[in-house]
């Protein structure tokens, strides 16, 4: 059964850094494309970035270039956002997805003084 | 980066048909968009029901489908049931980018 379980999410003051994690398991992790996607209360699904088996390709929505960063370790089955110069507007719920098939159940991230 | 457009609401009788679409600002939506389509039920994450403009997984009812439809992506629900009152998103693939659409409720009533 394919599992993703994100974590690290919390409460964090504007200009502050976070970095969420994503334990997968269940498939063989070093096969699949994976992703990170947002969604801010109330509101709609934002796609955020993605990278490549091998992580030699990442891709980023617009908005986070420069601030986030995405990352995996396929050794320990871990996809993972280092997220800088944290936004109010960064405050959602991510999910971590296998390529756009399988969700996590997501984590929030709260950006606020 | 481009917008991809839902119709906001929607609402279908138990048992109806009603059809969403997806559009692109950029131009007409193809099979190389890869056009996904998701359901989103308050308080739970996503679910996928279909990937590449019109095949299904395993858990995806048989009443819904995919589509491209007069140069938008399309899902038809065909048969509702009061369980598929849902928000419903679609997911196009711009070359190195996605983008989700601006994401339809359906209402069955």
């Amino acid at each position: 059964e394919v599992q993703l379980v994100e974590s690290g999410g919390d409460l964090v003051q504007p200009g502050g850094s976070l970095r969420l994690s994503c334990a997968a398991s269940g498939f063989t992790f070093s096969t699949y494309w994976m992703s990170w996607v947002r969604q801010a209360p109330g509101k709609g699904l934002e796609w955020v970035a993605n990278i490549k088996q091998d992580g030699s390709e990442k891709y980023y929505v617009d908005s986070v270039k420069g601030r986030f960063t995405i990352s995996r370790d396929n050794a320990k089955n871990s996809l993972y956002l280092q997220m800088n110069s944290l936004r109010a507007e960064d405050t959602a719920v991510y999910y971590c997805l296998r390529g756009s098939l399988y969700w996590g159940q997501g984590t929030l991230v709260t950006v606020s003084s | 980066q481009a917008v991809v457009t839902q119709e906001p609401s929607l609402t279908v009788s138990p048992g109806g048909t009603v059809t969403l679409t997806c559009g692109s600002s950029t131009g007409a939506v193809t099979s190389g968009h890869y056009p996904y389509w998701f359901q989103q039920k308050p308080g739970q994450a996503p679910r996928t029901l279909i990937y590449d403009t019109s095949n299904k997984y395993s858990w995806t009812p048989a009443r819904f489908s995919g589509s491209l439809l007069g140069g938008k992506a399309a899902l038809t629900l065909s048969g509702a049931q009061p369980e598929d009152e849902a928000e419903y998103y679609c997911l196009l693939s711009y070359s190195d980018v996605k983008v989700f659409g601006t994401g339809t409720k359906v209402t069955v009533l």
